[in-house]
């Protein structure tokens, strides 16, 4: 079975600093692993994900993570925050590309003027 | 890239009613179908996965008697939630992947389902 658990539901930044939104993963086998983003009642946005190809994976808006397997993690990254970044975050894991998904808990992020 | 639509976007019925919402893939065949729901401030969680042509398969806890899931074509399946309670209100998103373009996937924009 797989799991996802992503580090603190609420992160706070100041707009212009990094962003990093936690997660580990749990998986038996060599995982794909992905990050959404989700506005206020609007569906999810692909950010970036990784398929066992480079382990720095480049993402949309400026967003970027880094597959480690030696700590089973994901996190997300993003060197200047912006307002528009805040919104719900949520890491998933999978087992290939057409099997199910199974998504963190999410962490909402709040960026500060 | 891909676009998969949702209709309707959000629905307000009463207690004891039907409500069908359907999932399209405009540009690409979903041989499978993922649908999810998500309560307020909480993450999605799968209801079931269908093939097409096939039965649905429900994960533990989801009644396959009161969520109906028809995957008839590669573009479209529908979600029934039959009589519809208070406990239902929810965010539908599906999810469609297909064998080709190295089974990506794709998901809806998602419905808004409030039940009075």
């Amino acid at each position: 079975a797989q799991s996802v658990t992503q580090l603190g539901s609420h992160v706070s930044v100041s707009e212009g600093a990094l962003v990093l939104l936690r997660c580990n993963y749990s998986s038996s086998v060599p995982p794909y692993l992905f990050w959404y983003v989700q506005y206020p009642n609007q569906g999810l946005q692909l950010l970036l994900k990784y398929t066992s190809a480079a382990t720095l994976v480049k993402g949309i808006n400026g967003f970027e993570a880094e597959f480690k397997k030696s700590e089973t993690s994901f996190h997300l990254t993003k060197p200047s925050a912006h307002m528009s970044d805040a919104a719900e975050y949520f890491c998933a894991v999978s087992v290939s590309g057409n099997t199910p998904l199974v998504f963190g808990k999410g962490t909402r992020l709040s960026v500060i003027a | 890239g891909a676009v998969v639509s949702q209709h309707p976007s959000w629905v307000i019925c009463k207690s004891g009613t039907s409500v069908k919402i359907e999932c399209r893939s405009l540009d690409f065949q979903a041989t499978t179908m993922f649908w999810y729901r998500q309560f307020p401030k909480q993450s999605l969680m799968l209801m079931a996965t269908s093939n097409e042509g096939s039965k649905a398969t429900y994960e533990q806890g989801v009644e396959k008697d009161k969520f109906l899931i028809n995957h008839a074509s590669l573009t479209l399946s529908t979600l029934t939630v039959t009589s519809a309670h208070p406990e239902d209100s929810s965010f539908y998103i599906c999810r469609g992947v297909t064998s080709g373009r190295n089974n990506e996937q794709f998901f809806g924009p998602g419905t808004r389902l409030t039940v009075l």
